[in-house]
């Protein structure tokens, strides 16, 4: 089946640490998104992907790097930068800019 | 100011009412989107709609485009309908405008 899977579903890290979060899709979709949601806000855009090799920083990038070597697969890594990093984080993909989003099951991170 | 507002914000309901969820935004659009997070945490795309009406099974979503508005309805609710259903509008050709979402608790 196609889909959108995440890992890992938790996540819990020490401050001043590094942690990565896998997006891998098999729905041949081009664009690919990276969300953080916080309690009682609306999903907030970290990075975008529209195309291997390319990506765009979103309102809340700061903190956070991606990359996108393969079209299949867009990892996030939260980086000791981000001052407050525990939260729900959502990967996302869609055939064409604007078009239906197709969400993973998500990543919770706790920073301890 | 947010872009996209949803009421209400929490909703109860007793199991087989007929349920309302609205949506209005403030910026033009070429389509909005209706999502559904279950408990979980997972999101899935109920609605993908430009124009008047669809309806898949037991829901239906409305977009009235010159009043910028757009309404999610369950019929027959059940508490398996229970999740946050969100409004989005896309913009700037490949982000969205997110909604805070409304709470949906039916009971049986």
């Amino acid at each position: 089946d196609g889909g959108i899977t995440q890992s890992p579903k938790y996540l819990f890290r020490k401050e001043g640490q590094n942690v990565t979060l896998s997006c891998e899709q098999n729905l041949n979709h081009d664009a690919m998104y990276w969300y953080r949601q916080d309690p009682g806000q609306g999903l907030r855009l970290i990075y975008y992907s529209q195309i291997v090799n390319d990506f765009q920083k979103g309102d809340i990038a700061e903190g956070y790097s991606v990359s996108r070597e393969k079209k299949e697969s867009f990892p996030l890594t939260v980086t000791s930068a981000q001052k407050n990093p525990t939260a729900f984080y959502l990967c996302a993909s869609s055939r064409r800019p604007s078009g239906e989003l197709f969400f993973g099951e998500g990543s919770r991170l706790t920073v301890l | 100011k947010n872009e996209v507002e949803q009421s209400p914000q929490n909703l109860t309901a007793q199991e087989g009412e007929f349920i309302t969820i609205n949506c209005s935004y403030s910026v033009g659009i070429s389509a909005l989107h209706w999502l559904q997070q279950h408990p979980g945490g997972g999101i899935v795309s109920l609605f993908m709609l430009s124009s008047g009406k669809k309806k898949h099974g037991r829901l239906i979503a409305t977009i009235n485009i010159q009043e910028k508005h757009s309404s999610l309805h369950i019929t027959a609710s059940h508490p398996r309908d229970s999740a946050v259903y969100i409004c989005a509008v896309p913009y700037t050709g490949n982000q969205f405008y997110f909604g805070t979402g409304t709470s949906l608790t039916v009971i049986p």
